[in-house]
């Protein structure tokens, strides 16, 4: 069975500094991983997604992730963030061999401050 | 183009009654997912549908949890006797085809149980 932990429950920034929300997941086998935002209000959304290939994924709203199977970590990374990024942000994993199947992480709560 | 939608949007029952939850994908998506989110936590995984099958039900809580799917479109979630620790936001979720499709996510179905 797999597993995410999100390291950090609550994230503050300030306006156009740099973040980094940590995501570490559990697995005996290989797996794709995803980081899904929930803004205030709205629904949840994928924000980018590792299948296969370059370990350093890109997706919207200027936002990265890069997977690392040695450290079984795939954080997500902002250069500059906006207030407008205030929001939970979500990691998630599924097997490869189960990939309807996924497990979430408890979130983060990234605060973006003027 | 319509995003999925889920009805009710809120829905107060009282201990033991059962609860209907539908959920309409988008258009033309094969595969469903139902999720229930608890306050303060992450999405926890009930069950999903390739088409009207449901090769995973691994994440339904107890036997009071079922699901159907028909038609390959809509979904229907029954919570039999309700219970106060059922209390929670179920989302449902649609993708294309395949599981590593991007999910897309509905804005879910308050349940409370008093």
């Amino acid at each position: 069975a797999q597993s995410v932990t999100q390291l950090d429950s609550q994230v503050p920034v300030f306006e156009e500094a740099p973040v980094e929300l940590r995501c570490n997941y559990s697995s005996s086998v290989s797996v794709y991983l995803f980081w899904y935002v929930q803004y205030p209000n709205q629904g949840l959304q994928l924000l980018l997604k590792y299948l296969s290939g370059s370990t350093l994924v890109k997706g919207i709203n200027g936002f990265e992730a890069e997977f690392n199977k040695s450290q079984t970590s795939f954080h997500l990374r902002k250069p500059s963030v906006h207030i407008s990024d205030t929001a939970e942000y979500f990691c998630a994993v599924s097997l490869m061999t189960n990939a309807g199947k996924s497990t979430f992480g408890d979130g983060t709560t990234l605060t973006v401050k003027p | 183009g319509a995003g999925v939608s889920q009805s009710p949007s809120n829905k107060v029952t009282e201990k033991g009654k059962d609860v209907e939850l539908r959920c309409d994908p988008i258009s033309g998506h094969t595969a469903l997912y139902w999720y229930r989110q608890s306050l303060g936590q992450g999405l926890e995984f009930l069950i999903y549908f390739q088409g009207n099958s449901a090769p995973d039900k691994s994440g339904l809580p107890s036997d009071r949890f079922s699901a159907e799917r028909t038609g390959g479109s809509v979904s229907t979630l029954t919570i039999q006797r309700t219970q106060q620790e059922d209390s929670a936001v179920y989302l449902c979720a649609s993708s294309l085809r395949r599981n590593t499709d991007t999910q897309y996510f509905g804005p879910g179905t308050r349940l409370t149980v008093l």
